[in-house]
């Protein structure tokens, strides 16, 4: 079985502090992991996948095996980064395509 | 840009009615989702289809089916409507292939039963 877990309901920082969002995930196989974000009153979009390595908004994100982790960073927070975010996890199965979401941090940056 | 959408975005209805959730996508994707969204359990798989007339269950299946009987759309259906079925309700689609494929989300349907 597949598992995601946010072990943070809620993460709260000030503008230009560092952030880091937790997920850590359960799996056998090789996954491929996600990060979405939900802003206020818009749909839950991709903000990056770990295949791609790539910065999206200044987010990154490493896929660390050893400690089954894929958390989300950013050196400096910025208010309009206020969302709710959810890592989510994609199996091997390839009859399978949906994703097991982990149950989402809300970030609040205040000013 | 895809677009995926959900007809309804809010809904009220009573115990033990039959409900209709539709969503419909414009890119030809194969795979179509329905998620189901609550505070504190962030997402969880309902039902998904990955070709026309096929379905799979995901983790919560009880209490709903699905019906996909044209490629661009997948309806909800709630037999009988409780009131811990009072959620808010993704639809979201992705093509055919790579695992990494995006998956695209409807802007949600919110459902309270009462």
């Amino acid at each position: 079985a597949q598992r995601v877990t946010q072990p943070e309901k809620l993460l709260s920082v000030f503008k230009g502090a560092p952030v880091e969002l937790k997920c850590n995930y359960s799996y056998s196989g090789s996954p491929e992991l996600f990060w979405y974000v939900q802003y206020s009153r818009q749909r839950l979009q991709l903000l990056l996948r770990h295949i791609s390595r790539e910065s999206i908004k200044g987010f990154t994100a490493d896929l660390n095996k050893g400690e089954t982790s894929f958390h989300l960073k950013k050196p400096f927070a910025q208010e309009e980064d206020s969302a709710m975010y959810y890592c989510a996890l994609s199996g091997q199965n390839t009859g399978r395509r949906a994703l097991t979401f982990g149950s989402g941090t809300r970030l609040q940056v205040q000013p | 840009d895809v677009k995926v959408t959900q007809s309804s975005r809010y809904l009220v209805k009573r115990t033990g009615e039959k409900v209709f959730l539709e969503c419909v996508q414009d890119m030809d994707h194969e795979n179509m989702f329905w998620y189901r969204q609550d505070p504190g359990l962030g997402l969880r798989l309902i039902y998904f289809s990955y070709d026309v007339k096929m379905k799979e269950k995901g983790d919560i299946p009880e209490g709903y089916s699905v019906s996909r009987e044209k490629k661009e759309r997948f309806s909800l259906i709630l037999e009988s409507a409780s009131t811990n079925q009072t959620s808010m309700y993704l639809c979201a689609s992705t093509p055919q292939g790579a695992r990494g494929n995006t998956i695209y989300f409807g802007e949600g349907s919110w459902l309270t039963v009462v």
